[in-house]
Parts: structure tokens; sequence; C-alpha cells
């Protein structure tokens, strides 16, 4: 059974640009969460989805976004980037049933920002 | 706000030695704690979820125990061998149904020693 897939690995960006980030989760699966690590703030939790609903939102900037799509794949979105958004950005997904789903982790995507 | 303590946060021990990780968090409220490992570079993979209702869990070489009253978990470590070190990190799950907006401590970090 595949893993959780993060698409792109790395990626360099300049300020200002914009970046696209995707995620497919583990077959069967349908909630899908999306955190950001750094050194210093540790791991950051951005958002949640589950069948294409956004059920929670971490408190991030309106520069952070994301969907999911009908076949739970998700995707999140950075506009206007700066230099603290450099990151490693991790996606979970889950069966999403009611707490007792365990989290399964992607590989996550490097974002540099220059 | 919920706030996870993970000490010490960096640990070295000789091949073979028994150890204990310890994650605090202020908020009892929590449902349930799951503990993961992350090697450099790499995303977060799953170790041990303790549910709401449980109190502990075995996985092989490891043990994790929950005392939600007392706020701690701990993560024991059987016959660690080198392949051990990495980065352990400890998360809690809201309490509440369907969120899965965890929060994590900033980790352990792992060597034992050849």
């Amino acid at each position: 059974k595949a893993g959780v897939t993060q698409t792109p690995r790395y990626l360099i960006k300049t300020r200002g640009q914009q970046v696209t980030l995707s995620c497919s989760p583990i077959s069967g699966h349908r909630s899908v969460s999306w955190y950001q690590q750094t050194p210093g703030q540790g791991l950051q939790f951005l958002f949640e989805y589950f069948s294409e609903t956004q059920r929670n939102k971490g408190n991030f900037p309106g520069r952070f976004s994301g969907r999911q799509f009908s076949n739970s794949r998700s995707e999140m979105n950075v506009s206007t980037l700066e230099l603290g958004d450099s990151a490693l950005y991790l996606c979970a997904s889950s069966s999403g049933q009611a707490n007792t789903g365990e989290l399964f982790f992607g590989e996550g995507s490097r974002l540099t920002v220059l | 706000k919920q706030e996870v303590t993970q000490i010490p946060a960096a640990l070295s021990v000789p091949e073979g030695e028994n150890l204990v990780l310890n994650c605090s968090f202020t908020d009892s409220a929590i449902y349930n704690l799951q503990w993961f490992r992350q090697d450099p570079g790499k995303g977060l993979t799953s170790l041990l979820l303790i549910q709401s209702s449980q109190r502990e869990q075995t996985s092989g070489r490891l043990n994790a125990s929950l005392d939600k009253s007392s706020g701690r978990s701990t993560l024991y470590i059987a016959a660690s061998q080198p392949g051990d070190s990495a980065t352990y990190l400890c998360a809690v799950y809201p309490p509440g149904a369907g969120s899965y907006q965890l929060t994590f401590g900033k980790g352990t970090k792992l060597s034992v020693i050849p």
C-alpha cells in the first residue's frame, strides 16, 4: 500500500513568487493535514481537509491556502513568498474517523525562498 | 493554549542501553497521543499511537505510556541500536471529534553510539 506522496520534494523560489505543493494521501484516507516545520518553531499546524472541506485552520496568514479534490488529493499554495516561509512542508493523511485515526506523514516538500 | 515539552533536547547513549524519552503537556484534556521518529531531512514515521481509552502501547522494543492526569508520556526503548538514532517527537491530539490539529514537542535527538 503506497504511503503519502508529496511533490515536489525540493524547490527554490524567490521572494514575492508563489508556490503550489501537492499531496496524495494513502488510498482510502479522506483527511489530509498540512504542517510547516522550521528549526525555530518546530512543527506547526496549517490546515486540515476532509471530504473537500476545510475542517480546521492554524494561525497562519491568508497567504497560505489549500484545497482538497474529490479524490482526496490536496494542494497547498503560498502566495507572495517571504524569506521566513523557507521550511519543510509536511502532509499527513488519516482515515478521518473521529480522532481514532492515526496520522501518517509524507516525506515533505522542502521550500527554500531566496 | 496547549504546550508540549520534550526533555532532554538531545541524548547520547551507548549501544545496548535501555532508555526513556519524556513528553509533558500542559492541558490534560487531550484525546490521543502519538510518538513519531524523524530521520534527518525526512518526514515523520509513526511509532505508536495511544488512543483516548488506552494507557500504553507496545511495538517490538518500544513501549509508550500515557498518564493524562499528570500530563506526561514516556517512550521506552529497550536494547538501543545505532539504527535508533533519530529525532523522536511526541504530539497530542486536541479533544473533540475530527481534529488533526496536533501540537508537537520540539523533539529529543537521540544518538546511539556503537
